[in-house]
Parts: structure tokens; sequence; C-alpha cells
């Protein structure tokens, strides 16, 4: 069955440290991968995706994140986070035509 | 250029009263269209998916219903709301290369 797991519920970072957000997946095919984050009472916003190719994807806003076939993982990453990063983040898998699966959301605070 | 929307964005109503969501897309044809139900701290949960007018795919059964009567028009329905529907309802667009473009949502509180 395809699923989405997102380990952490809530995260809290400074300004100006790094960030690691954690995913892992089950899907039964290759799967596209995204990140989306959410702020208060608003619909979600593409971060990035994966569908193929180099394994570390740029996306906006700073964001990166790692496709690790092996690990089932898709890790999104940013080297200094700003404040108005603090926000809900989803990862999901899906592909074009057929149903996309989301993680349950971790939580970003960013502390001055 | 292609948009979506949602209406209304707030909505409170009382147990056992009907229900209607509606969700438009703008600007493209033949969309895949979802609805996802976000209820606190339990992220997104794809309620319904359509490829096409008429064509629905139920992925949890519930209370709820969908329809879809035109190309670029999806409706989640309910005849009778339980406490259990509250949350925030989004509607989203696959723009065919794998990117769901989501609505402004639509927070129902039933009381």
């Amino acid at each position: 069955a395809q699923s989405v797991t997102q380990p952490d519920i809530h995260i809290t970072v400074s300004e100006g440290a790094s960030l690691e957000l954690r995913c892992n997946y089950s899907y039964g095919a290759t799967p596209y991968l995204f990140w989306y984050v959410q702020s208060p009472g608003q619909g979600l916003q593409l971060l990035l995706k994966y569908f193929s190719g180099d394994t570390l994807v740029q996306g906006i806003k700073g964001f990166e994140a790692e496709f690790k076939r092996s690990q089932s993982s898709f890790n999104l990453r940013k080297p200094s986070v700003h404040w108005s990063d603090a926000a809900e983040y989803f990862c999901a898998v899906g592909r074009t035509g057929n149903q996309f699966y989301f993680g349950t959301g971790t939580s970003l605070t960013v502390i001055p | 250029s292609q948009t979506i929307h949602q209406w209304p964005a707030t909505l409170v109503q009382p147990v056992g009263s009907p229900l209607s969501l509606e969700c438009t897309v703008e600007g493209t044809s033949n969309p895949n269209l979802y609805w996802y139900r976000q209820a606190a701290g339990r992220g997104l949960q794809l309620l319904f998916y359509s490829v096409g007018i008429g064509q629905i795919s139920s992925e949890v059964p519930q209370n709820l219903s969908a329809s879809r009567p035109q190309d670029r028009q999806f409706i989640l329905s309910s005849k009778k709301l339980l406490l259990s529907d509250s949350g925030f309802y989004l509607c989203a667009w696959d723009r065919g290369n794998g990117e769901l473009f989501f609505g402004e949502g639509s927070r129902l509180t039933v009381l």
C-alpha cells in the first residue's frame, strides 16, 4: 500500500540554523515525490518535486531535497532557516492520473 | 492564466444539515481533480478524485460524496453532517506534470 511517513510532528530551530525534515515513503512503482508548504489557514504551495534523474533537487525559497531509493527517503533541507519559513511542511508521493498521498506533516517553529 | 477557486471559504453548520462545497478550475480543460480533508494533527486525507465528468473515485467510505457535473467543476456534498466532518477541505488540480495546485481551502465547523 502507498503511504508517506513524516516522523517529526514538530521541529523548532533557531533562525540561521540548518534544517532537515524527514520523509519516508512506500509506493509500488517508481514514485513522483513532492514537498509542499502550508501557511496557517492557506492552501498548499509546491516547494520542489522529484520525477527522475539527479537525486538532489532544488526548489523555491532555498530548499533542496535528496531522493535516496535504498532508504525510501526524500528528506527536505535548508542550510539557513529564516523566520518566514515557519509553517507546516508536507511530503507527498504519487503520479499524474493517480492518487497523491500526503504525510501527516511537520510543523516548523523558528525562534529568533 | 490557470486558477482554482473554492467556496465558501468558511462554513458553520449544525449536525444533520446538508453540505455543498464547490471547486472550480479556470484556464484548463479535462483536469484531474481531488478533494482532501485536513483535520488537526492528521495531515491530508484523500477523499475523492476525478479524471473526468461523472468519473469519481472514493478513497475512504464516509458520510461524504462528490460529483463532477462539468469538466472544471468538482462538488463535495453531504446529506447529513456529523461532528467528525469538521475540518479544512482542500480542492486540488493535477496540472498533468505531477504537481498538485491547491485552492484556498474551505473551513467547515459542524456544531
